[in-house]
């Protein structure tokens, strides 16, 4: 398919075990965007890739969060030692560059993740 | 900084009429983009419409409009025709400048429910 994928669709792990949320972007999308959206809140921004470069990280929650992206497509979030706070929907978006008001970020399905 | 409010936590319409889903945003930039996502139950943000704030014209796009009032700085989606599959949660969004990396603000969402 053309729209940006994630996976897994689900996760369940327990307290303490490392994830890995992957996303795969709109091909020819320089610019990747991980939010969180916990149940019923907002979006909560996360981190921005242009590239394979994310110069900033401030709205990660806590160094146990970091991410990746390699060869300018694929972006890896690993979250260490989850707690039950992490347990949200994590959303992948991609667009075709960073800046500019009428830049359109395309979003993927998300990946339920929940902390036991 | 930028914000976006959304007033309306819940919306009822019945099918086949049309509904206005409010949004309000400040900002001290001349120049933004704002953005109408759906999201329905199954978790994924679905890009619906952009206006600009340069924008002379309304933005439509089938059965969704824009009305924008930039003096009032609100940016109201309407629906026409409402039909089943447009039960979800809508977010409005706001970008702004032209150069370097901006935020995509996020307001809080307005749960919309068609009824036969």
């Amino acid at each position: 398919g053309a729209g940006v994928s994630q996976s897994p669709s689900n996760k369940v792990t327990e307290k303490g075990k490392d994830v890995e949320l992957r996303c795969d972007p709109i091909s020819g999308h320089t610019a990747l965007y991980w939010y969180r959206q916990s149940l019923g809140q907002g979006l909560e921004f996360l981190i921005y890739f242009q590239g394979n470069s994310a110069p900033d990280k401030s709205g990660l929650p806590s160094d146990r969060f970091s991410a990746e992206r390699t060869g300018g497509s694929v972006s890896t979030l690993t979250i260490q030692r989850t707690q039950q706070e992490d347990s949200a929907v994590y959303l992948c978006a991609s667009s075709f560059r960073t800046s500019g008001r009428s830049d359109t970020q395309y979003f993927g399905p998300g990946t339920r993740l929940t902390v036991l | 900084a930028q914000k976006i409010t959304q007033t309306q936590p819940g919306m009822f319409v019945q099918e086949k009429e049309a509904v206005t889903l409010d949004c309000t945003y400040d900002t001290s930039d001349q120049s933004y983009g704002l953005f109408w996502y759906k999201q329905p139950s199954s978790g994924e943000m679905i890009f619906l419409i952009y206006q600009g704030s340069y924008d002379e014209q309304n933005a439509t796009e089938g059965r969704y409009s824009l009305n924008f009032q930039k003096a009032r700085k609100s940016a109201n989606l309407v629906i026409s025709a409402s039909q089943l599959g447009d039960s979800a949660m809508y977010f409005c969004a706001m970008r702004v400048g032209d150069s370097g990396y901006s935020t995509l603000t996020f307001g809080k969402g307005t749960m919309l429910l068609v009824s036969p």
